[in-house]
């Protein structure tokens, strides 16, 4: 069965710290990829997404991913990170050609202080 | 634009009672889906429907749980009886279109549900 791996459960960062989630999936098919986004009290949103074209993906606020076929990693970066960004982030996979089905994994608690 | 509408927000029940979920997507998704949030662990697909129709309830435990979507708008998820270890948080999330699988999913604020 098809699983999402992070990990890190929990990071404690300084503002202007750089970032590097992990997310690594087992699949040996082609998936789509997602990186989604839980601010304190506020819906789960996208911050990015990859399907096709290039490996390096541009999300909201500043963050990106970059899509490692060999190793099938999805990892999240910021270079410099604001305590804004304060949140549980969940990286998630879709099967490409499926029906949007998210297999999502078990989420990085990220606490970044002033 | 309006997003997913979810209610009741919180619920506590006790075991073996009943309890249901209302989600009300965005105008215009032809697709829903209820996820299952326990805590510490990712959310996990129960249901998805394309317009009143079922796409995929793999993960559903029919013997408890079910889900209906009327007119292919708002979705009722109900859980008969409720155990212990259904405390979790149900989201519900809608597309546009969720074919190829790379459609965004919108989420509501949840329901946490708690199983005394």
């Amino acid at each position: 069965a098809q699983s999402v791996s992070q990990h890190n459960h929990h990071v404690i960062l300084s503002e202007a710290a750089s970032l590097e989630l992990g997310c690594n999936y087992s699949y040996g098919g082609t998936v789509n990829l997602f990186w989604y986004v839980q601010y304190p009290g506020q819906h789960l949103q996208l911050l990015l997404k990859y399907f096709s074209g290039d490996p390096l993906v541009k999300g909201i606020k500043g963050f990106e991913a970059e899509f490692i076929k060999s190793k099938f990693s999805f990892n999240l970066r910021k270079p410099s990170v604001q305590w804004s960004d304060t949140a549980e982030y969940f990286c998630a996979v879709t099967l490409s050609g499926g029906y949007n089905k998210l297999i999502f994994g078990a989420g990085t608690r990220l606490a970044v202080h002033p | 634009e309006a997003g997913v509408a979810q209610s009741p927000r919180y619920k506590i029940i006790e075991k073996r009672q009943s309890v249901a979920f209302w989600c009300n997507p965005i105008s215009g998704h032809a697709t829903l889906y209820w996820y299952q949030q326990i805590l510490g662990q990712g959310p996990k697909l129960l249901i998805q429907f394309q317009n009143n129709g079922v796409v995929d309830d793999s993960q559903l435990p029919k013997d408890r749980f079910s889900a209906e979507r009327l007119k292919g708008v708002d979705s009722t998820l109900k859980i008969q009886p409720a155990k212990l270890e259904d405390s979790a948080v149900y989201l519900c999330a809608s597309s546009l279109d969720p074919r190829g699988g790379t459609d965004t999913q919108y989420f509501g604020p949840g329901t946490r549900l708690t199983v005394l």
